[in-house]
């Protein structure tokens, strides 16, 4: 049963355009998520985290909406860029817990 | 030091033997997870202690035993391993609030059970 969905396994994007990346789950427990960011041969590294209390939240390129009564939250780059290229997953979380479930992931490029 | 260090980087190791993964972090954080990951799969939790205390074990197999010798290591020890236990082995830390947080993860170490 997998509680945290990324449905599109990968994505093709353009260099200078917008990289949209969505994640879907199912128990309204959830109350925080996050994005990482995965290169091969090495460990996720943070990208971006959004508390349920809020709707949307920006660092620089990157920007996260959540909508909670969807049960859905997506991760916009723009603008995209070769390097930007790697295994994105989104992670949730129940406050108070040490508990994460992360998504099934989405494999972006972006083309030169 | 904003680093989680894994060692040994990769594992070969048949079904008899007894080994051990290592993690440490010099970041303060008093929280610490071991995750596995398989190709083209999501981490999946294995095991997490928090103040040294192991506070959530995900129904893992007896196998693998984890231990947190002080707050900025933490061990995985391995036996008698099954060759479906072959995978990316992920070790991260959070700072530990009650809030939640990011994690900092390692680069895994890559086992094969032969």
């Amino acid at each position: 049963d997998q509680q945290v969905k990324q449905n599109s396994p990968s994505l093709s994007v353009q260099e200078g355009r917008i990289s949209i990346l969505n994640c879907d789950y199912t128990n309204s427990m959830f109350d925080y998520f996050l994005w990482y960011k995965k290169y091969p041969a090495e460990g996720p590294t943070f990208l971006i985290s959004i508390s349920s209390i809020k709707d949307k939240n920006e660092d620089g390129r990157f920007t996260v909406f959540l909508n909670k009564s969807a049960k859905h939250l997506s991760l916009h780059i723009v603008p995209s860029q070769p390097g930007d290229s790697a295994v994105y997953f989104c992670a949730t979380s129940t406050s108070g817990t040490y508990k994460y479930i992360f998504g099934t992931g989405t494999r972006l490029k972006v083309l030169a | 030091d904003t680093e989680v260090t894994q060692t040994p980087k990769h594992l070969v190791m048949g079904m008899t033997n007894k080994k051990s993964l290592k993690c440490e972090q010099h970041m303060g954080h008093r929280a610490m997870y071991w995750y596995k990951q398989k190709a083209k799969k999501p981490p999946e939790l294995m095991f997490v202690y928090s103040y040294e205390k192991l506070s959530i074990n995900e129904s893992v197999p007896s196998r693998f035993s984890p231990e947190c010798p002080n707050s900025s290591l933490l061990n995985l020890h391995l036996h008698a391993l099954q060759p479906e236990d072959s995978a990316l082995y992920l070790c991260a830390s959070s700072p530990g609030q009650v809030v939640s947080n990011e994690q900092f993860f390692g680069p895994g170490t890559r086992l094969t059970v032969l």
